[in-house]
């Protein structure tokens, strides 16, 4: 069965410097999505993404957030300067296109400790 | 999006059904009742969804009230895999995005 597949599963980094987490959706899906969940937190809202632009984002996506699909099977969260409150699991989805499409589809997750 | 209200935790006993409420009295007519799961911080993973007719696919079933304000996810035959923490969504249509609450946390005993 087709799954959505991050890169990498745990991803350590020092506050300031810049993190890209990849994703691979599935082949034929055009919704992508990602989503954080603090350690003991709920699942959060950050961005989605169709059609190469944002379609919606939530407060937390600042202008430290960047989105992009740089080809056609990956698509990648950029934090450009990571602070100690951005360690999280981080959530990749991507969905199929149609009104019938009711499913997002989740990846593993990359586990993301800023020190 | 309508707000839900779904229990902190519930037990099951393995092989029993389990049957987890979510109250969503806001709901509007337009909007979508949605189950997901997500078992030890895996990605969250969909169950099903429903808009007033009961539904039912091979993981569960779907019952929703009359009036729509609540409605119950009905695991026939909980196994240990099970357990995971539950979450009711209730939101316009197919698209956009999932907003998740604290969900019911099952936990299916042998």
């Amino acid at each position: 069965e087709p799954e959505v597949t991050q890169t990498p599963s745990h991803q350590v980094t020092q506050m300031g410097q810049e993190v890209i987490l990849r994703c691979v959706p599935i082949s034929n899906h055009l919704y992508f999505y990602w989503y954080r969940q603090i350690l003991g937190q709920k699942v959060e809202f950050l961005v989605s993404f169709y059609n190469n632009e944002i379609s919606e984002k939530s407060e937390i996506f600042d202008d430290q957030f960047s989105v992009e699909r740089p080809d056609g099977s990956n698509f990648t969260l950029k934090i450009r300067s990571t602070k100690l409150e951005d360690s999280a699991m981080y959530f990749c989805a991507s969905r199929i296109a149609g009104a019938d499409s009711y499913e997002q589809y989740f990846g593993p997750g990359t586990r993301l400790t800023v020190t | 999006d309508a707000k839900t209200t779904q229990p902190t935790s519930m037990d099951c006993a393995e092989g029993r059904a389990a049957n987890l409420p979510c109250n969503h009295s806001t709901i509007s007519g337009n909007e979508y009742v949605y189950w997901y799961r997500q078992i030890h911080s895996q990605g969250p993973q969909y169950i099903i969804h429903g808009l007033k007719n009961n539904e039912t696919n091979e993981m569960a079933s779907l019952i929703i009230t009359e009036d729509r304000k609540s409605s119950t996810l009905i695991l026939p035959h909980a196994t240990l895999r099970d357990t995971a923490v539950y979450y009711c969504i209730v939101r316009p249509g197919t698209w956009g995005k999932l907003q998740f609450g604290a969900g019911t946390q099952v936990v299916v005993t042998p």
